[in-house]
């Protein structure tokens, strides 16, 4: 079954400065998602990449996913509180069933 | 609000009793997803169904747990004789294509 890895687990930043978290996954990706949780809420859809090679960007927030598909990083640019939460990367297998990873915890300090 | 929407948002029962929990996808989406959060992890796939059919379940839904989406519109997830390993958040989710849009999620608490 698909697994996928995040890194960092947790991460604390100032705001303003700019934090990467990973994703890595056991086997090709054919899909990635990025999803946001606020704590004890449901998920919010960031992007989703599909090709090798691709990036995309929403605001201060890009997400690339590499050549082999098989790692995807997400980037935020001068962070702020309001991008505090769980970010979550996901995967399908076989197009029906669903996978996470454990999710990176973020808190950025005023 | 036309997003995926989840009743109850909290339940407390006791160990043994039976649980259902509804979700309503957006409208048009045919694809609707159940999944279990615990606290610290990522949300694991339960289920998913196709319309009214359900398409895959994942070895996670024992026997006490059933899923219905009778007319391909609303879905239904029940648990039986519920365990004190059942409190978790349960998520719904929706699409249309690949990507999913989620409920607010139903916390359920087992004492």
């Amino acid at each position: 079954s698909q697994e996928l890895e995040q890194s960092p687990q947790s991460l604390i930043v100032q705001e303003g400065k700019n934090l990467t978290i990973n994703c890595t996954s056991s086997k090709t990706l054919y899909g990635l998602y990025w999803y946001k949780q606020k704590y004890g809420e449901g998920l919010i859809f960031l992007m989703m990449l599909q090709k090798g090679g691709e990036e995309k960007s929403h605001e201060k927030i890009t997400a690339k996913l590499d050549e082999k598909k098989q790692q995807s990083s997400l980037h935020i640019t001068a962070s702020q509180p309001s991008h505090a939460g769980i970010y979550l990367c996901g995967a399908d297998e076989t197009g029906n069933q669903f996978y996470f990873g454990t999710g990176t915890s973020l808190t950025v300090i005023p | 609000d036309t997003g995926v929407s989840q009743d109850p948002r909290h339940k407390i029962t006791k160990r043994g009793q039976n649980v259902t929990f509804r979700c309503d996808p957006i409208s048009e989406h045919n694809r609707l997803y159940w999944y279990r959060q615990t606290l610290g992890q990522g949300p694991e796939f339960l289920t998913y169904f196709q319309n009214e059919a359900q398409l895959e379940k994942s070895r996670l839904l024992s026997d006490r747990f059933s899923a219905e989406r009778p007319k391909g519109s609303f879905s239904t997830l029940e648990i039986q004789r519920t365990e004190q390993g059942d409190s978790a958040m349960y998520l719904c989710a929706s699409s249309k294509r690949e990507t999913q849009y989620f409920g607010p999620g139903t916390r359920l608490l087992v004492l």
